[in-house]
């Protein structure tokens, strides 16, 4: 079935480096994808979003880059701080404005 | 601004018994969203509430029913309960539907079902 899913459960990365987490899609349909980070004991947070008539966009230290020949979606994140730690979803929502999220990364910071 | 608002936040129930949860939105959105998150299912659509119309609904059974009020807050309720409705409950709030815009979601409400 189709579905929304992430390359990788864990990231660790150091402070100051840039993290990249990576997510799969496989509804061609989907027009709309989404990123959110959740901290421990907090509902997701909305990072950013785009949509698919667009292959980048960036925000505050991070950028989104859709591919949507191979159906891939990431998230980089400019100088990551301890602050970033935390796991990050992605979401698509398709043309029957059904939204499926993927599993999440955790994002470790080490100082 | 206040944010979404979710009550109860945490709460125990026992298998066979119903629950209800509460969603104040954002003031002046008027759309709302409610997702289960699992462990092992991760987070997964429920339904959601436009103008006190319920727009789109996720593959639950039929004992997972909400519905929205003339002031946008919402409800759910979770009917005849079982052990793998133990979830964290988020409910979700935007301004226009949901299918533009970015979802601003409550910290949810934490069920456990022994």
């Amino acid at each position: 079935g189709e579905s929304v899913g992430l390359h990788l459960p864990t990231l660790s990365v150091q402070e100051g480096d840039n993290s990249i987490i990576n997510c799969a899609y496989s509804n061609s349909a989907s027009d709309y994808f989404i990123w959110y980070k959740q901290e421990s004991g907090k509902g997701p947070q909305f990072i950013i979003d785009i949509r698919s008539n667009m292959d980048k966009r960036q925000g505050q230290r991070v950028t989104v880059l859709l591919n949507k020949t191979v159906k891939h979606l990431s998230l980089q994140i400019a100088a990551t701080q301890p602050g970033d730690s935390a796991v990050y979803f992605c979401a698509e929502r398709d043309n029957n404005n059904d939204m499926r999220f993927g599993a999440g990364t955790r994002l470790t910071v080490k100082p | 601004k206040a944010g979404v608002t979710q009550t109860p936040r945490y709460l125990i129930k026992t298998r066979g018994q119903q629950v209800t949860l509460s969603c104040s939105p954002i003031s002046g959105h008027r759309s709302v969203s409610w997702y289960q998150q699992t462990p092992g299912q991760g987070l997964q659509f429920l339904f959601e509430y436009f103008s006190e119309t319920q727009r789109n609904k996720g593959n639950f059974p039929g004992r997972f029913s909400g519905r929205q009020f003339s002031n946008s807050r919402s409800e759910m309720n979770v009917s005849t309960l079982e052990l793998g409705d133990s979830a964290l409950y988020l409910c979700a709030s935007s301004l226009g539907q949901t299918s533009t815009g970015e979802l601003f979601f409550g910290e949810g409400s934490r069920l456990t079902v022994l």
